[in-house]
């Protein structure tokens, strides 16, 4: 089954304590992206990649790291989480030439 | 740079009614996608209807049309004899490549039973 892959869906934790969400595509997509869903905001991009070893910032990139070693994984890292990162986050694929994006379950993360 | 107007938070809708959620954009490009995705309760993302802006037809799935005004940039999704699963979050979105989606603030749409 053709799928995008979010791990954890639900992550608490405290400010300042590194993690990393993981995203993993079965599609052979070459573009992938991490966006974050506040209310009132919809969905705003965080940072994008075109292929392996190829990244970009989006709109929101600040206190976001990515890394794009093989072509289905994009883990998205937190270095020193704030409160202010407390949101529903998407990881999405896309195919070239194909701009709908096909969206991971979602990590509901809080940081206290 | 790009943007994407949903001017009603929120909507109601009989069930077995129609419905239509108007998104409105920006945009200089001549050459770009236009998309209406679902959002239920299960956070889940959805793409329920795509639109490339080369194309005058506009596009249909089953219950779901819409009606793209290109000149007026105007991108309006109709859903025909509600369901109580319609129910969810709607999202208009606007794409120029493939590695962005700009997005409306969101529409949410409660069906009456």
């Amino acid at each position: 089954e053709a799928q995008v892959t979010q791990n954890p869906r639900y992550l608490i934790t405290v400010t300042g304590k590194k993690l990393t969400v993981t995203c993993s595509q079965n599609m052979n997509h070459e573009y992938m992206s991490w966006y974050r869903q506040d209310p009132g905001l919809g969905l705003r991009q965080i940072y994008y990649s075109m292929n392996v070893e190829v990244t970009d910032k989006g709109d929101v990139p600040e206190g976001y790291k990515v890394s794009r070693k093989e072509k289905r994984n994009f883990p998205l890292i937190l270095e020193s989480p704030s409160p202010n990162q407390t949101s529903l986050y998407f990881c999405a694929s896309s195919s070239a030439g194909r701009t709908e994006a096909f969206f991971g379950q979602g990590t509901r993360l809080t940081v206290v | 740079a790009q943007t994407v107007t949903q001017s009603q938070p929120e909507m109601s809708v009989q069930e077995a009614e129609t419905v239509t959620l108007s998104c409105t954009y920006d945009t200089s490009e001549s050459d770009y996608y236009l998309f209406w995705y679902k959002q239920p309760p299960s956070r889940q993302m959805i793409l329920v209807i795509r639109q490339e802006a080369y194309k005058q037809q506009n596009a249909t799935e089953n219950r779901f049309s819409v009606n793209f005004q290109k000149a007026a940039k105007s991108f309006s999704l109709k859903i025909s004899d509600s369901q109580l699963g319609d129910a969810a979050m709607y999202f208009c979105a606007y794409g120029a490549g493939s590695y962005q989606l700009t997005f409306g603030k969101g529409t949410k749409l409660s069906v009456i039973p």
